[in-house]
C-alpha cells in the first residue's frame, strides 16, 4: 500500500518567514510533485521532480523552491512567506514507469501566513 | 502550456440519477486523462483514467468518454449514491518527463437522498 506523508497537517507562519514543507513516500517512486489547492482553482502544480536532484518548474513556481536530495523525500521551500501563499499544499508521487501514471497524494498541509 | 476547463463547478442530483461532468483541454499533444475524487477532508484519489487511443472506458457505475477531435472528455456516474458526494477533478497529461498533470478547477457533486 502506497504511503505518502507530509510533515504537518496545519502550519501557521508569519510574513517573511522561511517555511519548509516536507513530503516522504515509501514506495520507491521516481516522480514527486507539489501542488497547491485553492477553492475554485483546482490543483495547481508548483514544482515536480523525476529523479534525485532533478527538478522542474510547474505552472506556478514563483515564490517557491524545492529540494530532492533523497529519492523518498521532496521538500517545498517558501523563501519568504507571504499572505498570498496561504493555501492547502498537497504532495504526490508516481511510479515513473511507462504505463503507470497514477499519482498518490499525501494528506495535505494547510498553511496560514499571517 | 496545457489548459483544462471543467464544468459545472457545482452539481446536485437526486440519489439514483446520473451525473455528468465535462472537461475540455487545449493541448492536442495530451494523451492521458485521469479523474480524481476528493472526499471532504481527504486526499484526492484516482477513480478512472483513459488514454487517447480509447474512446470510452467503464468501471461499474462510472465511465469516461473522450472526443479527441473536439478535445473534450466527460465523466459519467450512473445510479448515484450519497457516497458519491465529493469534489471531482479532471486532468490532462502529455508524455512529459514525469507525466505531470494539469488539473481542472473541480466539480462539487452533491447527491441528495
Amino acid at each position: 500500500d502506497v504511503k505518502v506523508t507530509q510533515s504537518s497537517r496545519y502550519l501557521v507562519k508569519r510574513t517573511g518567514e522561511k517555511v519548509f514543507l516536507e513530503c516522504v513516500q515509501d514506495m520507491d517512486h521516481e516522480n514527486m510533485f507539489w501542488y497547491r489547492q485553492d477553492p475554485g482553482l483546482g490543483l495547481r502544480l508548483i514544482y515536480f521532480s523525476y529523479d534525485v536532484k532533478m527538478k522542474e518548474k510547474g505552472d506556478i513556481p514563483e515564490g517557491y523552491s524545492v529540494s530532492r536530495e533523497k529519492k523518498e523525500r521532496f521538500s517545498l521551500i517558501l523563501e519568504s512567506a507571504s499572505t498570498n501563499q496561504t493555501s492547502m499544499y498537497l504532495c504526490a508521487s508516481s511510479v515513473g514507469r511507462a504505463g503507470t501514471y497514477e499519482q498518490y497524494f499525501g494528506p495535505g498541509t494547510r498553511l496560514t501566513v499571517t | 502550456g496545457e489548459n483544462v476547463e471543467q464544468h459545472p463547478s457545482t452539481l446536485s442530483v437526486q440519489e439514483g440519477d446520473s451525473a455528468v461532468i465535462k472537461c475540455t483541454y487545449s493541448d492536442s499533444a495530451s494523451n492521458y486523462f485521469p479523474w480524481y475524487k476528493q472526499e471532504l477532508g481527504k486526499r484526492p484519489q484516482l477513480i478512472i483514467d483513459i488514454r487517447s487511443n480509447v474512446g470510452e472506458k467503464k468501471d461499474q457505475r462510472i465511465a469516461v468518454t473522450l472526443n479527441k477531435t473536439a478535445k473534450h472528455f466527460s465523466l459519467h456516474i450512473t445510479e448515484t449514491q450519497p457516497e458519491d458526494s465529493a469534489v471531482y477533478f479532471c486532468a490532462a497529461s502529455f508524455s512529459g518527463s514525469a507525466r505531470q498533470l494539469t488539473f481542472g478547477s473541480g466539480t462539487q457533486l452533491t447527491v441528495l437522498p
